[in-house]
């Protein structure tokens, strides 16, 4: 299977500032199939990246997904409150579907 | 807008089956929904998520190896949801269970809320 390594497992940052998160897939994702997902505690997951790069309906742009092959990255260009959360991503090229192990973006 | 909403018992004692049923609301299984699959997610306390399985509306299935057979996923499409049974569960299986809409090419759009499952006697 597809394992997704996520990092950092952390990320200390403060509201306006940059976060860049990275996934590391053990073998290529094919067709950029890749997913992003947020989850706030108590709550669902939900979508904000599909295809390595799409936005999800209602995604705001400074959330923006990018890479191919075996490296990807979100990026949230100015972080909102909102934003403090775990990110997920997910590779759907290949089963078993699989998820990383998640990065934390937490208040500085 | 879609909705999903899961049910089942929250306490399972060990060695015996967890069930679980999503229930689909403001949305089709069939018909408009018939493109798409149905899938459960589950993620221990803490920790991080994991596909279980997933089914589209004529029953068409697709398992996660790593649970040896112990899943067994069903559609009902004339009460418009879709179950999960789990069998022979220990601590381990411990988790919030969700379901969601898997878009064909696999990944999952819309979430339930989401229910906890403790196996514990």
């Amino acid at each position: 299977e597809v394992v997704l390594t996520q990092s950092p497992g952390t990320l200390s940052l403060s509201p306006g500032e940059r976060a860049t998160l990275s996934c590391r897939a053990s073998q290529s994702v094919t067709s950029s199939s890749l997913a992003w997902y947020q989850q706030k505690p108590g709550q669902a997951p939900r979508l904000l990246i599909y295809g390595a790069s799409s936005r999800a309906t209602g995604i705001p742009d400074r959330i923006s997904g990018s890479g191919s092959g075996t490296d990807f990255t979100l990026t949230i260009s100015r972080l909102e409150p909102e934003d403090f959360a775990v990110y997920y991503c997910q590779q759907y090229c290949c089963a078993p579907l699989t998820f990383g192990g998640g990065t934390k973006v937490e208040i500085k | 807008q879609l909705q999903l909403q899961e049910s089942g018992p929250g306490l399972v004692k060990p060695s015996e089956t967890l069930s679980l049923t999503c229930t689909v609301s403001s949305g089709s299984i069939s018909g408009s929904g018939s493109s798409f699959y149905w899938g459960w997610i589950r993620q221990p306390p803490g920790k991080g998520l994991e596909w279980i399985a997933s089914i589209n509306y004529s029953g068409t299935t697709y398992y996660n190896p790593s649970l040896k057979s112990r899943a067994t996923i069903s559609v009902d499409t004339s009460k418009n949801l879709f179950s999960l049974k789990l069998y022979s569960v220990t601590a381990a299986d411990t988790a919030v269970y969700y379901c969601a809409r898997d878009v064909p090419s696999g990944y999952h759009d819309y979430w339930g809320q989401g229910t906890l499952v403790t196996v514990s006697s």
